[in-house]
């Protein structure tokens, strides 16, 4: 089945300053790649997701990379806020799979 | 709308009792999953359903564990009987889509304890 693995799995950077998550995976079938944020005592919800058909997508502050080839994929957060600070989660699915989750990121941002 | 509805939102229960965890989905959404958080083991699939029927449950850890789906409104997750290994975020979550993989809304999770 699909392994997904993540890095790092702590994060500290200065606010403003720009994060970067990444996460490879093992089946190069996966097609779906969405990024999840957990904030403390809340379930994880989506913040942005991409497609196989897709290289890169943005949404005002934060984006995504997929290198297909590379079979890995990337957020990237920009101009980092104090609520920015987070657990971060990446996932892929293959085909009609359902998602597996990368261990996740936690995203400490220093005001 | 409300979102995905989950309850209780803590439990705290003995080992060998009996733990019925409840959700309810995001109206119109086919397909609802059951998730377990832990630090050692984090975020597992352990069964979803697409309208109302069981895809996959192997996820489920053992005979233990159940799951219903009667209606597109409610979905409850059965422990019986618990052991303090099950303690963990237990999140439901609903998606429009039929595919198991696609963007899914978690619930804000049931923190169980067995004592």
């Amino acid at each position: 089945g699909e392994n997904v693995e993540q890095h790092p799995s702590t994060l500290s950077v200065q606010e403003g300053d720009s994060a970067v998550i990444k996460c490879t995976y093992s089946d190069s079938a996966s097609n779906y790649f969405p990024w999840y944020k957990q904030e403390l005592g809340k379930g994880p919800q989506l913040i942005i997701d991409i497609r196989s058909n897709v290289g890169e997508k943005k949404d005002q502050r934060i984006a995504v990379t997929l290198n297909k080839t590379a079979k890995h994929f990337s957020l990237h957060i920009t101009e980092t806020q104090p609520e920015d600070s987070a657990v971060y989660f990446c996932a892929a699915r293959a085909g009609r799979r359902a998602l597996t989750f990368g261990s996740g990121t936690r995203l400490q941002v220093q005001p | 709308d409300a979102g995905v509805i989950q309850s209780p939102r803590h439990e705290v229960t003995e080992m060998g009792q009996e733990v019925t965890l409840r959700c309810k989905p995001i109206s119109g959404h086919n397909s609802l999953f059951w998730y377990r958080q832990t630090m050692m083991r984090g975020l597992e699939l352990l069964i979803y359903f697409n309208n109302n029927v069981p895809i996959d449950d192997s996820g489920m850890p053992e005979d233990r564990f159940s799951a219903k789906m009667p209606n597109a409104s409610f979905s409850t997750l059965k422990i019986q009987p618990s052991e303090p290994r099950d303690s963990a975020v237990y999140f439901c979550a609903s998606s429009p889509s039929r595919l198991a993989g696609d963007e899914q809304y978690f619930g804000p999770g049931t923190r169980l304890t067995v004592t």
